[in-house]
């Protein structure tokens, strides 16, 4: 199965700065049809998972433009600019490219 | 307004079979497919498994034994059969949807395996 490693299990920043999480993938996510299988989603407590970016890049409808998702391959970030106090939240990827789909261990972003 | 809802016991006796019920609206189970993910306490998110639009599954290698996953499309709902339950399948169970991409899930339902 493809494992999904996000290395930082905790990033403290302060509201404002910019911020990236990375999610490294064990084969490429990269499917025939030019898109790659990886999405990213936000967990905040009593609130329902929210989908931040699938196909690596693009941004679901009414995420804000602050959120970007970048990469190829095997190695993917998400970043955050002018982080916002609703921000601070468990960020995971998914690969979908093969099942077992996986998911990251998760990177909590907490208030420096 | 697309929503999943998770229902079941909260309570489940080791060995024992774990029967949860997603009941979806604001779409069709004939044209996406639904999935079931779990979180242990305080771990991460495991997905365990899907049914698709045209009524195929396809389970996570590691729950395959254990795990059945069906659906009624008249009632728009979708089930999760899973035996010989251990402690470590407490955790909370989600059901969601997918397209592109896991676009929409319910509150979870958390569930306990205890005696």
């Amino acid at each position: 199965q493809i494992t999904l490693t996000q290395q930082a299990e905790s990033l403290w920043i302060s509201p404002g700065e910019r911020v990236s999480i990375t999610c490294r993938a064990s084969q490429s996510l990269l499917y025939t049809d030019g898109k790659h299988y990886l999405s990213w989603y936000q967990q905040r407590p009593g609130q329902t998972t929210k989908a931040l970016i699938y196909h690596a890049s693009v941004r679901t409808d009414g995420v804000p433009t602050r959120f970007i998702g970048s990469g190829s391959g095997t190695e993917f970030t998400l970043s955050i600019e002018h982080v916002q106090p609703e921000d601070f939240a468990i960020y995971y990827c998914l690969q979908t490219l093969k099942s077992p789909f996986t998911f990251g261990s998760g990177t909590k972003l907490e208030i420096k | 307004q697309v929503q999943l809802k998770e229902s079941g016991p909260g309570l489940v006796q080791p060995s024992q079979t774990l029967s949860l019920t997603c009941t979806v609206s604001g779409f069709s189970l004939t044209s996406y497919n639904v999935h079931w993910v779990r979180q242990p306490p305080g771990k991460g998110l495991e997905w365990m498994g899907r049914m698709r639009y045209n009524g195929d599954t396809s389970y996570n290698s590691a729950l395959k034994s254990r795990l059945s996953i069906s659906r009624d499309t008249s009632k728009n709902q979708v089930f999760l059969k899973m035996n010989s339950l251990q402690t470590d399948d407490t955790g909370t169970y989600y059901c969601t949807r997918s397209g592109s991409l896991f676009d929409y899930w319910g509150q979870g339902v958390m569930v306990t395996v205890s005696s």
